[in-house]
């Protein structure tokens, strides 16, 4: 079965500063995989999502993931961080089940942003 | 185009009492999915529907745990009765048609907070 795997619970930045939130996946075949974030009070929201091709993906609000095979990880980066960005971010790998995609969470990392 | 619509948006009962969730899909998605986060873990699956019929309930915890979906539009998941380890917020995704592809996109609601006291 799939499974992600997100080390980090909080992570605080400074605004302005780069970010980088680890994800790492087990999953036995070519995985499909997303990256979700929540604000307070909204529901979870499609940052980028890889299928295939370029390893490097471009998402929305200026949120980049690249996927690495060979350390089955998938690893959102922004280079600089504003202070809306502080909301909580879900890593998340699809598999296909009996023709059906089941998604698969990691326990999320909430990122708080300091002026 | 109206998103997924979650009701209520927090509940806080008694063990033992009941409690029904309500999920609006976008309109015209035949997929449905519940899912459910338990405080500090992570969301997890627990039913799928395809219109109006169950494809997929294998992340439904027990029996006290009932989901319907009358004539393939909203869906409701009852609990009853409920438990303290019920606490957590429940969400409500909707995808648009079947298809083997996994380039579909599920649309989160904004969840619904349940406590249970």
């Amino acid at each position: 079965a799939q499974s992600v795997t997100q080390p980090d619970i909080h992570i605080t930045v400074s605004e302005g500063a780069s970010l980088e939130l680890r994800c790492n996946y087990s999953y036995g075949a070519t995985p499909y995989l997303f990256w979700y974030v929540q604000s307070p009070g909204q529901g979870l929201q499609l940052l980028l999502k890889y299928f295939s091709g370029d390893t490097l993906v471009q998402g929305i609000k200026g949120f980049e993931a690249e996927f690495k095979r060979s350390q089955s990880s998938f690893n959102l980066r922004k280079p600089s961080v504003h202070w809306s960005d502080a909301a909580e971010y879900f890593c998340a790998v699809v598999a296909n089940s009996g023709g059906y995609q089941k998604v698969t969470f990691g326990t999320g990392t909430k990122l708080q942003v300091i002026p | 185009e109206a998103g997924v619509t979650q009701f209520p948006s927090h509940s806080v009962i008694e063990k033992g009492q009941t409690v029904t969730l309500r999920c609006d899909p976008i309109s015209g998605h035949d997929n449905l999915y519940w899912y459910r986060r338990v405080m500090g873990k992570e969301i997890k699956f627990l039913l799928h529907f395809v219109k109006e019929s169950k494809q997929d309930e294998s992340g439904m915890p027990n029996n006290r745990f009932l989901a319907e979906r009358t004539g393939g539009t909203y869906s409701t998941l009852k609990v009853q009765p409920a438990e303290l380890e019920d606490s957590g917020v429940y969400f409500c995704a909707s995808s648009h048609t079947r298809t083997r592809s996994p380039s579909y996109e599920q649309y989160f609601g904004p969840g619904t907070r349940l406590t249970v006291t």
